[in-house]
């Protein structure tokens, strides 16, 4: 089966420390959506990638979020430096079209922990 | 996006159906309504859209009302096993906003 491949599945790191993560989307899908969760937000968009360009990126804190799509089988959110107040489960997400028709397929997301 | 309203919480009996409502008064002409589910540590799962008629996958049915203002989502034997969040999200040419969703808890 065809799925969204997310690294690390877990990562615990200490306030300061940049920390990176990773996402396969499935092949042959040009939209890539990056999704933050807490049990206070839910689910936040952080960012949105159509075809490798960003759209949409206005849920995510610029000053220390960013995030990349360097080719089209590889998506990264990175967070330089990290707060504890980052601690969330991070969801990559990607479909084939960001038209209304379209599906979108999460990973299983990336738990982190900021000390 | 337009937005939805669900109730917080639904009990279902293992093996009944569960119907899990949904209100989109505002939704306009171009936008589909989704159902997604997350069971506990997981990524949400896709189960079933619709435009205007009602659709059936293997999952779910999909139910919506002639003047689309409302939908319900139908699980027709639920098992231990569909106990999760259940997300009803309307969608035009953008992206997938969720929002706090139904917490259907089936028993035994």
């Amino acid at each position: 089966d065809a799925r969204v491949t997310q690294t690390p599945r877990h990562k615990v790191t200490e306030m300061g420390q940049e920390v990176t993560m990773r996402c396969q989307p499935i092949l042959g899908h040009n939209t890539v959506f990056w999704y933050r969760q807490t049990m206070m937000q839910g689910l936040e968009l952080l960012a949105y990638f159509r075809n490798r360009a960003p759209l949409d990126d206005s849920g995510m804190p610029k000053d220390r979020f960013s995030a990349e799509m360097p080719d089209a089988t590889l998506a990264t959110l990175k967070i330089q430096p990290s707060e504890p107040r980052d601690s969330a489960v991070y969801f990559c997400a990607s479909g084939p079209t960001d038209r209304g028709s379209g599906e979108l397929f999460f990973g299983e997301g990336s738990r982190l922990t900021v000390l | 996006d337009a937005k939805t309203t669900q109730p917080p919480s639904m009990d279902c009996a293992e093996g009944r159906a569960a119907n899990l409502p949904c209100n989109h008064s505002t939704i306009s002409g171009n936008e589909y309504v989704y159902w997604y589910r997350q069971i506990h540590s997981q990524g949400p799962q896709y189960i079933i859209h619709g435009l205007k008629n009602n659709e059936t996958n293997e999952m779910a049915s999909l139910i919506i009302t002639e003047d689309r203002k409302s939908s319900t989502l139908i699980l027709p034997h639920a098992t231990l096993r569909d106990t999760a969040v259940y997300y009803c999200i309307v969608r035009g040419y953008s992206t997938l906003t969720f929002g706090k969703g139904t917490m259907l808890l089936v028993s035994p």
